[in-house]
């Protein structure tokens, strides 16, 4: 069973309505990811978090989406309004640090949560 | 072009083949790289680390070429329960930014 929580798992929801996620990390793991996956595809990073603060949100459509992670562990993923193209599997993943034998960053591995599927009709 | 590319596949191969997957990236300032495996509706999760030395973890043998900016997975002796699709991922700016490429499909038949 993944370490990481999200909820609920599976959401149906009308077009123009509001959505809301919920993810909580690995405890410790400062960085915490939102990803959309489509079927078929590779998953696609909304937005990234390190604590609090959030270091990419170039892909996320501020238009109509909005995370947060207000105390640096659990976070909130919104949408507002719902469109159809929104139907898709969105994962939240966090990541601990990797080090080299320097004691330098040298990369993130990262854990997903068991995803939250969300059905806009 | 996309910053890491896969064979979409799908890849079907019979009970106890051996296979192989490529997956290329174009940033050269790219420093650490990852397998996972994905099963149909369900979460990626971490199959193996790449390292320069390469990686072996029982069947499945990892390499990496920084030259030719590639990584590979070697699966032997493949099992009914490798079907899934294997996601390659790599890591650049102090791994803080991380790419998951789109995925190559593995079937395997009895």
């Amino acid at each position: 069973e993944a370490e990481v929580a999200q909820s609920p798992r599976y959401k149906i929801t009308e077009k123009s309505q509001a959505v809301a996620f919920w993810c909580d990390p690995i405890s410790g793991h400062a960085t915490l990811y939102w990803y959309r996956q489509i079927l078929g595809q590779g998953p696609e990073l909304l937005v990234q978090f390190q604590d609090e603060s959030v270091v990419d949100d170039s892909q996320l459509p501020k238009d109509r989406f909005s995370a947060e992670r207000l105390k640096g562990v659990d976070s909130t993923l919104k949408i507002q309004p719902a469109e159809l193209g929104d139907s898709a599997m969105y994962l939240c993943a966090s990541s601990s640090i990797i080090r080299d034998r320097n004691w330098r960053t040298s990369g993130n591995t990262i854990y997903f949560g068991e995803g939250s599927w969300l059905t806009v009709v | 072009r996309k910053e890491v590319e896969q064979d979409p596949g799908p890849f079907n191969v019979p009970e106890g083949a051996t296979v192989a997957f490529n997956c290329t990236y174009s940033n050269s300032a790219s420093q650490s790289f990852f397998w996972y495996r994905q099963d149909c509706r369900k979460e990626p999760k971490l199959l193996m680390s790449v390292y320069s030395s390469g990686n072996e973890d029982g069947r499945f043998t990892a390499q990496l070429n920084r030259a030719s900016q590639y990584i590979s997975l070697l699966i032997r002796d493949s099992k009914l329960s490798d079907s899934a699709t294997y996601l390659c991922v790599v890591n650049r700016s102090g791994g803080f930014k991380t790419i998951f490429g789109a995925g190559t499909r593995l079937f395997v038949k009895a």
